[in-house]
């Protein structure tokens, strides 16, 4: 139980366009999905909290006119990148909290690693 | 932003051998959790300790917490080569469900 599955793994787009990627919990609903980025080698940075139904809470420094994230509904959360340039290459994560937990655990999905050239 | 620090940031050991590796974080927090990642996935979750535990246990992984110091510990016991990967800890404030990484510890287990 609790998989999280994201999609694409990997992008490679050219800068200036536009670039979606999906979070879904498979097997269970999340009010609250998390989005993250990770340099190489280095730990996960809090990029925005995606709440079902609702606004994004974005962390200070992100700016959510980039990284557009929607939360459609209780099993998906899509992270838009806008106008990709090539310091926005980057792995991004999605997590997930079971809303009918009460644990603070959170369920990752796998990765997407994008390229901008 | 992120709290947490976390020593060694490397660690080479021989299978069999325990591995080690500790957090500081710099508030209070609710509880601590322990991930580990393999290299390009994502991170799966190891184990969560409350603010009101001293001392965790799962299989081969044992975890400490001391809130007078603000730190914790991970230690893998009898290490296999499936044990490379990183580390992270990760923070968790009260009545707040976001978690604030740590930098990681890179495992290698030598065969």
């Amino acid at each position: 139980g609790a998989v999280v599955s994201q999609h694409p793994s990997r992008v490679i787009c050219k800068s200036g366009t536009s670039v979606k990627i999906e979070c879904r919990s498979l097997d269970f609903q999340a009010t609250t999905m998390f989005w993250y980025r990770q340099f190489p080698k280095k730990s996960l940075m809090l990029m925005a909290t995606s709440n079902e139904g609702s606004k994004a809470t974005y962390e200070q420094g992100v700016e959510k006119d980039k990284f557009l994230i929607n939360h459609a509904s209780l099993t998906l959360s899509t992270l838009t990148v806008t106008s990709a340039h090539p310091e926005d290459s980057s792995f991004y994560i999605c997590s997930a909290r079971d809303a009918t937990g009460l644990g603070y655990e959170q369920y990752f999905g796998p990765g997407t690693r994008l390229t901008v050239t | 932003s992120q709290q947490g620090e976390e020593d060694p940031q490397a660690l080479s050991i021989q299978e069999g051998e325990n591995a080690t590796m500790n957090c500081s974080y710099k508030t209070s927090i609710n509880n601590l959790q322990w991930y580990r990642q393999n290299s390009g996935r994502g991170l799966v979750h190891l184990i969560l300790i409350r603010s009101n535990e001293r001392e965790k246990h799962s299989g081969r992984l044992r975890v400490t917490l001391d809130t007078s110091k603000k730190s914790s510990s991970l230690l893998i016991t009898a290490s296999r080569a499936a044990d490379t990967a990183s580390y992270f800890c990760a923070t968790a404030f009260h009545n707040d469900y976001k978690l604030s990484f740590g930098a990681g510890t890179t495992v290698t287990v030598r065969a």
